[in-house]
């Protein structure tokens, strides 16, 4: 089975653009997270979808959002880019979601830079 | 608020002898625990989990054991190897409310030495 895919894989945008993030889950898996990982922060929740639903959301501002497509695929958007939004963003997927203990696998990440 | 801890941001071990990754949690709503192995510029892998009514659970050369009353948990890893050199997560989830996200702690940097 292919992995996880997130594309792409680097990112540069100046501060107040937007930015939107892709991520193909491995196949059958229906659960899409997606994650933050800065220095010292380690991996910050950002939002959960199941069959097309925001299940869960973290704590973080309305500029961070998601969707999910029938097909499972995911995208993330970030709107008006500040500094502090350079990261790397991970998405994961899962047969059946965090909430029943199924593993989530990871991709290999994008790694944004804002400037 | 941490609701998972990982207080030994690096470890250091000799080849061949026994590496523990420590992890304190704080929401009595978790009912899962795992705990991940991360290279650079990679993305997390999965290694091995362990629910709440267990107390161990074994995996090849990986035991992860629970005491649900300290609320902490622990990864063994024996014998460790250099390839074992990588950052360590733990992360909880539960079945409802704030616990119903998988959360992650801060990571410990294992390095293995010759």
């Amino acid at each position: 089975k292919a992995g996880v895919t997130q594309t792409p894989r680097y990112l540069i945008k100046t501060r107040g653009q937007q930015v939107t993030l892709s991520c193909s889950p491995i196949s059958g898996h229906r659960s899409v997270s997606w994650y933050q990982q800065t220095p010292g922060q380690g991996l910050q929740f950002l939002f959960e979808y199941f069959s097309e639903t925001q299940r869960n959301k973290g704590n973080f501002p309305g500029r961070f959002s998601g969707r999910q497509f029938s097909n499972s695929r995911s995208e993330m958007n970030v709107s008006t880019l500040e500094l502090g939004d350079s990261a790397l963003y991970l998405c994961a997927s899962s047969l059946q979601g965090a909430d029943t203990g199924s593993p989530l696998h990871f991709g290999n990440g994008t790694r944004l830079t804002v400037t | 608020d941490q609701q998972v801890k990982q207080n030994s941001p690096s470890l250091s071990v000799q080849e061949g002898r026994i590496s523990i990754l420590n992890c304190d949690y704080t929401n009595s709503m978790f009912d899962y625990f795992l705990w991940y192995k991360k290279y650079p510029a990679e993305g997390p892998t999965f290694l091995i989990s362990i629910s709440s009514i267990k107390d161990k659970n074994e995996d090849g050369r990986f035991t992860v054991f629970l005491n649900k009353s300290a609320k902490h948990l622990s990864l063994h890893i024996v014998p460790s190897q250099p390839g074992d050199s990588a950052v360590y997560f733990c992360a909880a989830s539960g079945r409802t409310g704030t616990a119903s996200k998988l959360t992650f702690g801060t990571g410990t940097r294992l390095q293995v030495t010759l």
